[in-house]
């Protein structure tokens, strides 16, 4: 079972200032054929779903903003938030889409907040 | 634009069969091949995916769920719906419906519904 670990837990950032999330696999989440990762970032606000933002670790889901961005290879990935906005604080997971059964595995989350 | 929303009862005893149904709006099941899931999150906790059906039936569940799961799909109804037996309070959870991703089973889930409250307890 691949098990998604994070880092930081909480992660306090000024308004304008990048924020930078780690996320990491216990295997490789990465298939040669088709040459892509298969691992997404989802923002959750209190009280709504999770919402899509990154898929194949770097593609930007329609609709979000520029200032966010996925990268990393194998079992090693980032998110970033360049210029965080107010309306950017929320929990942040990753998932990895690769090894199913057993199942979508989810990172335990990071909470972003307003420095 | 799809919709998809959760309902279901809000209280379940423990020991009993924790019942719900995803109504999906904006679009036929039927004509449409996606899959479905169901994903929950304990009270302040992180996500776990529970399982997923195909508009044709076909299911893949959580292996450490299996044993008291059902899944099934009606698509004259356009639902989606989830059975767990022999709830404890660690099933107390919100429960999410979603869609997968572009039609495949191995992608992210693009539409998710506002979650629905399950609280077990006598």
């Amino acid at each position: 079972d691949i098990v998604m670990t994070q880092s930081p837990e909480f992660l306090a950032v000024s308004l304008g200032e990048r924020a930078t999330i780690n996320c990491k696999s216990s295997q490789s989440v990465y298939y040669s054929s088709p040459n892509k990762n298969y691992l997404a970032w989802y923002q959750q606000k209190p009280g709504h779903p999770p919402k899509l933002l990154i898929y194949w670790a770097s593609t930007r889901e329609s609709g979000v903003p520029d200032r966010f961005s996925g990268s990393g290879s194998g079992t090693d990935f980032t998110l970033t938030i360049s210029n965080l906005q107010a309306e950017d604080v929320a929990v942040y997971y990753c998932q990895q889409y690769y090894s199913t059964p057993p199942g979508f595995n989810f990172g335990p989350g990071t909470k972003v907040e307003i420095k | 634009q799809v919709q998809l929303q959760e309902w279901g009862p809000g209280l379940v005893k423990p020991s009993e069969t924790l019942s719900l149904t995803c109504t999906v709006s904006g679009g036929s099941i039927s004509n449409s091949p996606y899959y479905w899931a169901w994903i929950r999150q304990p009270p302040g906790k992180g996500l776990e995916w529970i399982g997923s059906i195909y508009y044709t039936g076909n299911t893949q569940y959580n292996a450490s769920l299996t044993s008291r799961l059902v899944i099934s799909v009606d698509t004259s109804k356009n639902q989606v719906s989830l059975r767990l037996s022999s709830v404890t309070a660690a099933d107390t959870a919100v429960y999410y419906c979603a869609r997968h991703m572009g039609g495949y089973f191995r992608v992210p889930f693009d539409h998710w519904g506002q979650g629905t409250l399950v609280t077990v307890s006598s």
